[in-house]
């Protein structure tokens, strides 16, 4: 199985500054055919479901904020908020969809306000 | 308004058994594989597996495979997420989700409300 390892665990960012989380798989998750990594973001809210931000590793979901952007390539995958807003308060995961079961997601990065 | 909508929290014993529920609505809801999500409280997303409702073909986590039955009833654009035997480290809120557009593995575009389960004695 394909695990991935997010980090760090939890970070406290000022408003308006910018937000970095990284996310590492035990292998790569570039498929070669078609020089795709098969790697999605989701934002999960307190008490709410989770809603996918990226998938593609940089292809922004219909509605997401071009604050949020997705990067990297083979195993690892950032996900950066440019300029934090209060809103952005929740745990992110990452997930590879390259191969499974499972599609493992990583163990989530909480962002807070500083 | 694409949508999946969730039956109701629930309340078991250990060794009760449960069916909870996940209705499609808004798309055609054989054409996009349905998916499981366990989430401790507190804790992160675990995946547990994935239906196409078109054929029913099914595939689990090793984690879960033999713990759980996913299934599917196309003619009423549900999916289902069942025990035989409960047990308390099954106490948990459960999503379901669809995943984007086939084929092959895909992320979850589309996630129910969840279903918290409960299980003690």
């Amino acid at each position: 199985d394909i695990v991935m390892t997010q980090s760090p665990d939890s970070l406290a960012v000022s408003l308006g500054e910018r937000a970095t989380i990284n996310c590492k798989s035990s292998q790569s998750i570039l498929y070669t055919s078609n020089n795709k990594n098969y790697l999605a973001w989701y934002q999960q809210k307190r008490g709410q479901p989770p809603k996918l931000l990226i998938y593609w590793a940089s292809t922004r979901e219909s509605g997401v904020p071009d604050r949020f952007s997705g990067s990297g390539s083979g195993t690892d995958f950032t996900l950066t908020i440019s300029s934090l807003q209060a809103e952005d308060v929740a745990v992110y995961y990452c997930q590879q969809y390259y191969s499974g079961p499972p599609c493992a997601f990583g163990q989530g990065t909480k962002v807070e306000i500083k | 308004e694409v949508q999946l909508v969730q039956s109701g929290a629930e309340v078991k014993n250990p060794g009760e058994s449960l069916k909870i529920s996940c209705e499609g609505s808004g798309y055609r809801f054989t054409s996009h594989w349905i998916g499981w999500v366990r989430q401790i409280p507190g804790k992160g997303l675990e995946w547990m597996g994935i239906i196409y409702p078109g054929d029913s073909d099914t595939r689990y986590s090793p984690s879960f495979q033999g713990q759980v039955t996913i299934s599917a009833d196309k003619s009423i654009s549900t999916a289902y997420l069942q025990w035989s035997s409960l047990k308390a480290s099954d106490t948990a809120i459960y999503y379901c989700a669809r995943q984007l557009d086939p084929p092959g593995l895909r992320p979850f575009d589309i996630w129910g409300q969840g279903t918290m389960v409960t299980v003690s004695s």
